[in-house]
């Protein structure tokens, strides 16, 4: 079956713009995590939605947010881009009841900020 | 805060040889923990999981030790291969519905 899909795989945006990246979870998988990935700072949580409800939050500025649709797909807005959030975005989906477990991710969108 | 980290930025092996790649955390009330490999390009993927219950889990070629008197994690890769190049991350968390928390990442190569 298809994996999770994430989508532009590349994005260039300029300071004080925004973004919205898209998520798509495997066929069935009700719960999705979004991750930031920097070199410095690795893989760092920003949120988790399980049926349409933010279920876990990070510690991530509100110029971060998200939503989930009825059928599972995600997104996240990063408004008033700054430099620093240029950085591989993961979403990771799960269809199992306990979120953490049967993560699987998908490749990632690209965002660089100039 | 808590936090998990690897010890070793880098591994170089040698192809054939066994591999371990530790890791420290220091959240005491750490339930589940899980091994993460990601190559270039890619998100990361899952290898192994283990609970808190268990001190040691075996699957293809790899096997996870958990050390919770010192809050020890550590991944064992036997007959190191190319294909086992990349970066390995350790995640934990309290519970199933609760966050994961990343290391920073190792990277693992192997040399022919």
């Amino acid at each position: 079956k298809a994996g999770v899909t994430q989508t532009p795989r590349y994005l260039i945006k300029t300071r004080g713009q925004q973004v919205t990246l898209s998520c798509s979870p495997i066929s069935g998988h009700r719960s999705v995590s979004w991750y930031q990935q920097t070199p410095g700072q690795g893989l760092q949580f920003l949120f988790e939605y399980f049926s349409e409800t933010q279920r876990n939050k990070g510690n991530f500025p509100g110029r971060f947010s998200g939503r989930q649709f009825s059928n599972s797909r995600s997104e996240m807005n990063v408004s008033t881009l700054e430099l620093g959030d240029s950085a591989l975005y993961l979403c990771a989906s799960s269809g199992r009841q306990g979120s953490n477990y049967g993560y699987t991710f998908g490749s990632g969108t690209r965002l660089t900020v100039v | 805060g808590e936090s998990v980290g690897l010890h070793l930025p880098t591994l170089s092996v040698q192809e054939g040889d066994n591999s371990i790649i530790n890791c420290a955390y220091s959240n005491s009330a750490s339930d589940y923990f899980i091994w993460y490999k990601q190559e270039s390009g890619k998100g990361p993927q899952f290898i192994i999981d283990i609970r808190s219950n268990m001190d040691k889990r075996q699957g293809q070629r790899v096997t996870v030790l958990l050390n919770k008197t010192v809050k020890h994690l550590s991944l064992q890769i036997a007959a190191t291969q190319p294909g086992d190049s990349a970066v390995y991350f350790c995640a934990e968390s309290p519970g199933a519905n609760s966050k994961l928390t990343f290391g920073k990442g190792i990277t693992l190569s192997v040399r022919p």
